[in-house]
């Protein structure tokens, strides 16, 4: 079975600009969940969706916003980009809550110049 | 790839040894515990997990503690391999007032393996 699949692998993007990063959760989950990760640190997290709805949210600003399909893929937008932006973006998907086990993908590293 | 654990506390331990990760959660409502390893360019694998209303867990070559006293989870791995060397984190789930849960993760530890 397929895991957690996110695009791209990697993206360059200079202060301004809007990125759109995409997820896609194993068959069966109907959860997705955003993780930002600064190097050296674990990851902070950022949204929760559910059946295409949110049900979390972390404390980012509203430069950050995220939705769900009816295929339970995700995208996360990151509008106005700052250099302090640059991490590693990780999607994780669980079957509902987020006491269910979460399983990360490889994670879209983002650069900020 | 990128150090995941640049910055980060290391664990060194002699191959065949037994290893001990410890990590100290923040909140006393938390009802869900996790333990993830994350290798260098990967995203977190999932190792084992425990509920508040155990103290123990067992997987393959793997177990975690759970002290709700103190706030402390620990994760033991026998026989360590060179494929354990990555870095570990823990990880709690718990909700604010008024909010959804969310999963919080702890700073890692870099588990260095001797051969």
């Amino acid at each position: 079975d397929a895991g957690v699949t996110q695009s791209p692998t990697h993206l360059i993007k200079t202060r301004g600009q809007q990125v759109t990063l995409r997820c896609s959760p194993i068959s069966g989950h109907k959860s997705v969940s955003w993780y930002q990760q600064v190097l050296g640190q674990g990851p902070q997290f950022i949204f929760q969706y559910y059946e295409k709805e949110e049900r979390g949210r972390g404390n980012f600003p509203d430069r950050f916003s995220a939705r769900q399909f009816p295929n339970y893929s995700s995208e996360l937008n990151v509008n106005a980009l700052l250099l302090g932006d640059s991490a590693l973006y990780l999607c994780a998907s669980s079957l509902a809550t987020t006491t269910d086990t979460q399983y990360f993908g490889p994670g879209t590293r983002l650069t900020v110049l | 790839g990128e150090n995941v654990g640049l910055h980060l506390p290391t664990l060194s331990v002699q191959e065949g040894d037994n290893s001990i990760i410890n990590c100290a959660y923040s909140n006393s409502a938390s009802d869900y515990f996790i333990w993830y390893k994350q290798e260098s360019g990967k995203g977190p694998q999932f190792i084992i997990d425990i509920r508040s209303n155990m103290d123990k867990r067992q997987g393959q070559r793997v177990t975690v503690l759970l002290n709700k006293t103190v706030k402390h989870l620990s994760l033991q791995i026998a026989a360590t391999q060179p494929g354990d060397s990555a870095v570990y984190f823990c990880a709690e789930n718990w909700a604010e007032t008024g909010a959804n849960s969310k999963l919080t993760f702890g700073k890692g530890i870099t588990l260095s393996v001797r051969p």
